[in-house]
């Protein structure tokens, strides 16, 4: 039973740099999600995708955020000029799809900007 | 938009104690979801609660949901130190994506 699979688990990088986030869901959810969580925080709602369509986006994803699946299967999550306050643990979900269903969590990327 | 306060943020608790960890919504609760988490991995699910009275035990984690008064409760009988790490609830509020407490952080201490 493969569950989901981030890639990398962590990333260090400088400020200004573009960075490229992978997220493998159990393969047959319809449903992606993507959450930010920083130290001593819960994890907060970013995007979240139903098979290949973007339905909703948190007003944290700024225009530097960009998160895409393009066949309904994995998706990817772009930061372009990073900064210092996007430091944080970047967390994917996946569940089957409908109403009140359980999210199964990756084990996360950590970004670090320098 | 929903909030959910959890209490207390930290527990130091001595091996075979019993804890429980409070969830309160800002909002009507159409689900309540309870997560476990170690430091520096992602979320691992525990239990999901749907109704107003509702209880579910797994192992010696037992959770209650009370929907009257928006809350729900996480009781752990006899801690080991396999239970230490960071409770987590989140919240359903009716076909929106989960919103979660920023977690209760429990030491487990022989």
């Amino acid at each position: 039973d493969t569950g989901v699979s981030q890639d990398p688990r962590h990333k260090i990088t400088k400020r200004g740099q573009n960075v490229t986030f992978r997220c493998d869901p159990i393969s047959e959810h319809n449903r992606l999600y993507w959450y930010r969580q920083t130290l001593g925080q819960g994890p907060e709602f970013l995007t979240y995708f139903q098979n290949e369509a973007q339905l909703e986006k948190s007003r944290l994803l700024s225009d530097r955020f960009s998160a895409e699946r393009p066949k309904g299967s994995f998706s990817t999550l772009e930061i372009q000029r990073t900064e210092q306050g996007d430091s944080a643990m970047y967390l994917c979900a996946s569940s089957l799809g409908g109403l009140q269903e359980k999210l199964f969590f990756g084990s996360g990327t950590q970004l670090s900007v320098l | 938009s929903q909030e959910l306060e959890q209490s207390p943020q930290s527990l130091i608790v001595q091996e075979g104690k019993n804890l429980t960890i409070n969830c309160t919504s800002s909002k009507t609760l159409y689900g309540l979801y309870w997560y476990k988490q170690k430091y520096g991995e992602g979320l691992i699910f525990l239990m999901m609660l749907q109704k107003g009275g509702e209880e579910k035990s797994h192992e010696k984690i037992t959770a209650k949901l009370d929907e009257k008064k928006q809350q729900s409760s996480l009781h752990i009988t006899a801690s080991q130190p396999s239970h230490a790490g960071i409770y987590l609830c989140g919240a359903d509020g009716g076909n929106t994506p989960l919103v979660f407490g920023k977690g209760t952080r429990l030491s487990v201490i022989a």
